[in-house]
């Protein structure tokens, strides 16, 4: 099957820095991608949708200004934590749709960041 | 909105049969997913199920849907302490490209 994958896997930051995760689709073209966010013991939160060459869109509650996106390839979506705080502290997970099925979608790995 | 709900926890013994069940609301739910998490890690897809089928059924995982109450149920036979994990059910309706995801259920296997 296809592999989506982040990096880094896991990052440490201080409080009022920026952190940039990367969200690759190996082996296939990807004009959309979904960013989850998953606290401890709970479950995933969508919190925006990434198209390739187009601004991305949020779900409610979710800062645009905060979390940037930037889908500049269909292989890559990047999302930026800025001025990140000791509750962004979370699980993001990375998501693609098969290009060729209707059902399937992909998952990146996941990324935890720990904010100080 | 959409909205998903599971239990939280079960607890089987190894070899016994472990069901996990999962309620929706959205009628439009076009597909309807089960997704495997282990400790610090990924999704991994187990099974879906379209909507206009009533059972899905591969090796030790059957999937059983009640589209009239919107009820979703994971079988999972002969379990195993691998499959010791977090399960979640997820849903996308019609129009939607994302997942709405459940709660996730924690499956305990005891030897």
């Amino acid at each position: 099957g296809a592999v989506v994958s982040q990096h880094p896997s896991r990052v440490i930051c201080k409080s009022g820095t920026s952190v940039k995760i990367e969200c690759r689709s190996l082996d296939f073209q990807a004009t959309t991608m979904f960013w989850y966010r998953q606290f401890p013991k709970q479950s995933l939160m969508l919190m925006a949708t990434s198209n390739e060459g187009s601004k991305a869109t949020y779900e409610q509650g979710v800062e645009k200004d905060k979390f940037l996106i930037n889908h500049a390839s269909l292989t890559l979506s990047t999302l930026t934590v800025t001025s990140a705080h000791p509750e962004d502290s979370s699980f993001y997970i990375c998501s693609a749709r098969a290009p060729d099925s209707l059902y399937e979608q992909y998952f990146g790995p996941g990324t935890r960041l720990t904010v100080t | 909105g959409e909205d998903v709900e599971q239990s939280l926890f079960l607890s089987v013994r190894e070899g016994d049969s472990s069901v996990i069940n999962c309620t929706y609301t959205d009628s439009s739910s076009t597909y309807l997913y089960w997704y495997k998490q282990e400790p610090g890690a990924g999704l991994q897809l187990l099974t879906y199920i379209f909507s206009n089928m009533d059972m899905k059924q591969d090796q030790r995982l059957t999937v059983l849907l009640n589209k009239k109450d919107k009820h979703l149920s994971l079988r999972i036979a002969d379990t195993q302490t691998g499959d010791s994990a977090i399960y979640f059910c997820a849903e996308n309706g019609t129009g939607r490209r994302a997942l709405t995801f459940g709660s996730g259920t924690r499956l305990q296997v005891q030897p």
